[in-house]
């Protein structure tokens, strides 16, 4: 069974600071995705890492993916308020999880003044 | 056309009513899925549909029963539904299944049964 853990679950940032969140997932998977999710509101997404290796930017988020160690990262640079939300990174699986997105248990990122 | 869109954005149900959730997509995409999320929760498999034929059903009670009625529709029916069933309900849309592209999610039903 696939399994996606996400840490920190919570980050608690003053604005200006930079941090990493982690995603390791426990199965083989070239394919993953970050999602981030504003209270009440559904899931905007924000990147496909589709191999390995792969890295994407967007404006103060940078994520990417390292196939062999089943682990992908979401930096945050200087962080701004509005960047304040819940991420999910996802993991698409094979086997008997054919078909299906995994998603880690999510990070609640907080941006304080 | 970008949008997957959901009705109702808020649904109040009785135990003993019967409702639907509705979905739509206009992108062509032929892969849809229904997610149940509890709040501070990551979002939940319920169902996946693949040209429109039911492909995965995550061990759903049968008070829940998805439909396809096309391409571009995607419902859900309630019926007899519990307290502990209230969540937000996600659509979402994919090219094809989950493992050739991302998937597109709706607004989502903010479901309540008392």
């Amino acid at each position: 069974e696939l399994k996606v853990e996400q840490n920190p679950l919570f980050l608690s940032m003053q604005e200006g600071k930079n941090y990493t969140i982690y995603c390791n997932y426990s199965t083989t998977s070239d394919r993953l995705y970050w999602y981030r999710q504003d209270p009440g509101k559904s899931l905007e997404s924000l990147f496909v890492l589709l191999s390995n290796g792969a890295v994407k930017q967007e404006g103060r988020l940078m994520a990417s993916l390292d196939t062999k160690a089943r682990l992908s990262t979401l930096h945050i640079t200087a962080a701004v308020h509005d960047l304040s939300a819940t991420y999910f990174c996802a993991v698409v699986g094979g086997g008997t999880s054919y078909g299906k997105l995994t998603f880690g248990q999510g990070t609640i990122l907080t941006v304080h003044p | 056309d970008t949008e997957v869109t959901q009705t109702p954005k808020h649904l109040v149900m009785g135990m003993t009513n019967k409702k639907s959730l509705k979905c739509e997509q206009h992108m062509g995409h032929r892969a849809m899925y229904w997610y149940k999320q509890k709040a501070k929760k990551p979002p939940e498999l319920m169902f996946v549909y693949s040209y429109e034929k039911l492909s995965i059903n995550e061990s759903v009670p049968s008070r829940f029963s998805p439909e396809c009625p096309n391409s571009s529709l995607l419902n859900l029916h309630l019926h007899a539904l519990q307290p502990e069933d209230s969540a937000l309900y996600l659509c979402a849309s994919g090219p094809r299944t989950a493992t050739t592209g991302e998937q597109y999610f709706g607004p989502g039903t903010r479901l309540t049964v008392t």
